[in-house]
């Protein structure tokens, strides 16, 4: 079964840069049939998808956030990372990573609050 | 990018009774849907994949279907434990994206 733990700072300021690790563990993240994403949910709200990374390097992001977003993988550490720049007050959320699979997405992280404050 | 409206947004219900939440795509997504149950401070819980497939482990009174581009989520039978928060989410063509959600309240 896999596990996903996201890691990185709670608070960030506005106008600096997000970063947050999502550590997988009970399987490998080279596994050829998942593509690794992240999603966030703003506070009393819904859910969007931020972008999602295969284990080779490929990407895809959401139009709306594609200027500041970057995911990236590293195999030999079993993680993926999601770096998002600029932030302001709007980009406050839980944010999760997820296993992105045909059969949706099964396995997620705990999630892990930012607040972008000053 | 395919709007997916979910409706209703609240829904009041009994235990024991069946309910279902509705949603539609802004055009084809296949069976590229899925449904998802949230509780407050948890991760969303995967339920149904492909529109209609039932998730591993999720008790077989949870059911999807779909026809064209509107797919339901049916309960039949309302437990305590499935008073929370429902979302669909495309997964057809990126960028993903999900329904606004419906809030299952106890009536």
């Amino acid at each position: 079964q896999l596990q996903l733990q996201e890691s990185g700072p709670g608070l960030v300021k506005p106008s600096e840069t997000l970063s947050l690790t999502c550590s997988v563990s009970g399987g490998s993240i080279s596994n050829n049939n998942y593509y690794w994403g992240w999603i966030r949910q703003p506070p009393g709200k819904g859910l969007e998808w931020i972008g999602s990374v295969y284990y080779s390097g490929s990407t895809y992001y959401n139009p709306s956030l594609k200027s500041r977003v970057t995911i990236s993988v590293d195999t030999s550490r079993d993680q993926f990372s999601l770096k998002l720049s600029s932030v302001t007050a709007a980009d406050t959320a839980v944010y999760y990573c997820a296993v992105d699979s045909t059969g949706g997405w099964p396995f997620w992280g705990q999630g892990v609050l930012v607040t972008v404050s000053s | 990018d395919i709007q997916m409206t979910q409706s209703p947004s609240t829904l009041s219900a009994s235990v024991g009774d069946r309910v279902t939440i509705t949603c539609r795509a802004s055009q084809s997504i296949s069976r590229w849907l899925a449904w998802y149950q949230q509780k407050p401070g948890k991760a969303p819980k995967l339920l149904i994949y492909e529109a209609s497939t039932l998730e591993s482990g999720v008790p077989s009174r949870f059911s999807g279907s779909a026809s064209g581009t509107e797919f339901t989520l049916t309960i039949s039978s309302l437990q305590p434990d499935d008073f929370a928060t429902y979302y669909c989410q495309q997964y057809n063509s990126y960028p993903y994206t999900f329904g606004q959600g419906t809030k299952l309240e106890i009536k």
